[in-house]
């Protein structure tokens, strides 16, 4: 069973528009979460994290973590096709320590 | 930038052979990670190594082990390879230091 759930698996939206995807852990001996981009064909690449409950916000991309329910989003907005890709939450106990990756949200911004 | 890289880049193997896949990084990073990606799957955790000489299981360890001789290096191997086998694997480093883990470009592996 999948101890990071990420929904939805896949999501379309209109170039210039809001992106929003979610992430859960079942494994309540987390603290860190990752959020990770991946473009086709390409490896994972670091995109946020964020580690303490509130909103982090770095150009068009917030994210937001409630550390009581585990729960961390990712917001894009003003979307641009080059964000078109393949959205990967990670879960972990610290920030040294392996992490645990959800299945995905593909994302793909329509012109 | 953090660099990793893993070698082979594609690998065709056959079934009850034995694969070695390779990893090196430059970084300094105490931690190494091996994953596998599958559609549907995501990445799952094989191995990883908190420093030289130590090795642990992750999350779906059988029908693999691995090596970490040195700081740099860490090698994933497949005994007896098998069709299940056939996937994308990635090799990432990280520490506390840097607090996110870089991955390598990625190895493709088809076991026939």
């Amino acid at each position: 069973q999948q101890k990071v759930q990420q929904s939805p698996e896949s999501l379309i939206v209109p170039e210039g528009g809001m992106a929003s995807l979610n992430c859960t852990s079942s494994d309540r001996n987390v603290d860190y979460f990752w959020w990770y981009r991946q473009h086709s064909g390409k490896s994972p690449k670091m995109l946020m994290s964020i580690f303490s409950n509130g909103e982090k916000e770095e150009g068009r991309f917030t994210v937001h973590l409630n550390k009581a329910s585990l729960h961390t989003s990712l917001h894009i907005r003003d979307s641009q096709p080059s964000d078109s890709a393949l959205y990967l939450c990670a879960a972990s106990k610290n920030s040294g320590t392996y992490q645990r990756f959800g299945t995905g949200t593909k994302l793909q911004v329509v012109p | 930038e953090a660099a990793v890289t893993q070698s082979p880049r594609n690998k065709v193997a056959v079934t009850g052979g034995k694969v070695t896949l390779s990893c090196n990084q430059t970084n300094n990073h105490n931690n190494m990670y091996w994953y596998r990606q599958d559609t549907g799957h995501g990445l799952r955790l094989i191995h990883y190594s908190y420093g030289a000489g130590s090795t642990e299981k992750g999350d779906i360890p059988d029908g693999y082990k691995a090596s970490r001789p040195s700081q740099e290096n860490f090698s994933l191997i497949l005994e007896l390879a098998t069709p299940s086998q056939t996937s994308v694997y990635f090799c990432a480093s990280g520490d506390d230091r840097v607090a996110e883990q870089f991955f390598g470009p990625g190895t493709r592996l088809t076991v026939l």
